[in-house]
């Protein structure tokens, strides 16, 4: 089955610098990704997706970069500020409709 | 546009006793998912469902755990004679038919005593 490592459970940033969020999963035959932010005490809240036959999408202040070749996925967001603060979570489908998670990486944005 | 909505918000129960999850899809989305949370942990998906429908519930216990999503109403997740190891955050997601992003309610946070 799929699995869906992220690289570091926690990261901390000053405001207004770039956060980058890196995720790892194991099935090559995974199509579709999401990030996820979760707030304490809130359920998961969608950011950005990509499918696997684009390598880079672009939000509103988020990157989303997939590299197929080394199963590697990466959140980027520029200018990062206190209300980025939460858990961010990459999601892989796995099959048909079911969601692998990673464990989360908690971002710590400072003033 | 009314988003995920899930009840109650917070539930405790005594060891034994049975606790019924509620969800509400978003307006438009027939496909409902169920996922549980260990405190400091990942969502792990528990089940799948359409409407009269369960689709996968691979990640369901055996036992003690049921899951329906009726014509009308809510989508229900049953937890029959729970014991401590139950505690945990249940997180109910809607999804538009496959495949498509899944919207996150705010979680039901069963606590047993």
């Amino acid at each position: 089955g799929e699995s869906v490592g992220l690289h570091l459970p926690t990261l901390s940033v000053q405001e207004g610098d770039n956060s980058i969020i890196n995720c790892a999963y194991s099935n090559s035959a995974s199509d579709y990704f999401i990030w996820y932010k979760q707030e304490s005490g809130k359920g998961p809240q969608f950011i950005i997706d990509i499918r696997s036959n684009m390598d880079k999408r672009q939000g509103q202040r988020v990157t989303v970069l997939l590299n197929k070749t080394v199963k590697h996925l990466s959140l980027q967001i520029a200018a990062t500020q206190p209300g980025d603060s939460a858990v961010y979570f990459c999601a892989v489908l796995s099959g048909y409709s079911t969601l692998t998670f990673g464990k989360g990486t908690m971002l710590l944005v400072s003033p | 546009n009314a988003g995920v909505m899930q009840n109650p918000r917070h539930l405790v129960r005594r060891r034994g006793q049975e606790a019924r999850l509620r969800c509400s899809p978003m307006k438009g989305h027939s496909h409902v998912y169920w996922y549980r949370q260990l405190p400091e942990e990942g969502l792990k998906f528990m089940v799948y469902l359409q409407k009269e429908n369960i689709i996968d519930e691979s990640g369901m216990p055996k036992e003690r755990f049921s899951a329906e999503f009726p014509k009308e109403g809510p989508s229900i997740l049953r937890i029959q004679q729970v014991v401590r190891g139950d505690s945990a955050a249940y997180f109910c997601a809607s999804s538009p038919p496959q495949p498509a992003t899944q919207y996150f309610g705010p979680g039901t946070r069963l606590t047993v005593l």
